[in-house]
């Protein structure tokens, strides 16, 4: 199936541990983005990659990187959980051009305790 | 900067009746307008855009909006809902600098009653 799949769809860990969350697409499209979804629903993006060269990197930590091996990955690397991570994380692709639609994974819901 | 407002968190309506989920959206230029739709535990799903030209715009599952912008609005309607449409429902902008960086609404939540 073509699709945006990200994994793992569930994540619980502790406070200052290290995890990655990795992402696929599989439609050919030339830009990806990591967004996150709080407790409230709201949505906001965090990075957007471009053929694997970062375009948007919106405030946020240090903590979070992203890495783009090849224009059909983003991988999410997050140092030194804290509780205010806790969220779900969701993947996005995007055909090149100006606002074209985003297609999105299902989400990674990060639990921090 | 861009905004969007979404003023009813949730709404019920009774399976077969209408919907109009409201949008409002604060841009200094003509809007990237989107509405996309989450079930629960998926991703965001397209609905419809506006980019130019006809101001009411056809998507899928039976969904409209209308581009008003003179009450910089962009309100999604469906005149006969479904116990299907059951989900949270987001209002987007895009703004022109090509980034490709959507600003999303808080969601309208939508239940059905049978």
């Amino acid at each position: 199936d073509t699709a945006v799949s990200q994994t793992p769809k569930y994540l619980v860990t502790q406070m200052g541990n290290d995890k990655s969350i990795k992402c696929e697409q599989n439609l050919g499209h030339d830009t990806m983005y990591w967004y996150k979804q709080d407790s409230k629903k709201f949505l906001k993006i965090m990075f957007s990659y471009n053929n694997k060269e970062l375009i948007i990197n919106e405030t946020v930590p240090n903590r979070f990187s992203p890495k783009s091996p090849d224009k059909a990955h983003l991988n999410l690397h997050i140092n030194s959980l804290e509780l205010g991570d806790s969220a779900v994380y969701f993947c996005a692709s995007s055909p090149r051009g100006h606002n074209s639609p985003l297609h999105f994974g299902n989400g990674t819901r990060l639990t921090v305790t | 900067a861009q905004s969007v407002t979404q003023p009813d968190i949730h709404i019920t309506v009774s399976e077969g009746a209408s919907l109009e989920l409201r949008c409002n959206y604060s841009y200094g230029a003509t809007p990237y307008l989107f509405w996309y739709v989450q079930s629960p535990g998926q991703g965001l799903q397209l609905l419809l855009k506006y980019f130019s030209g006809d101001t009411l715009v056809q998507g899928i599952k039976g969904f409209e909006a209308e581009f008003k912008r003179s009450q910089s609005s962009f309100n999604l309607r469906k005149p006969s809902v479904h116990w299907s449409d059951a989900a949270e429902y987001f209002c987007a902008v895009g703004e022109e600098t090509g980034a490709n960086n959507l600003f999303f609404g808080t969601g309208t939540r939508l239940t059905v009653i049978p």
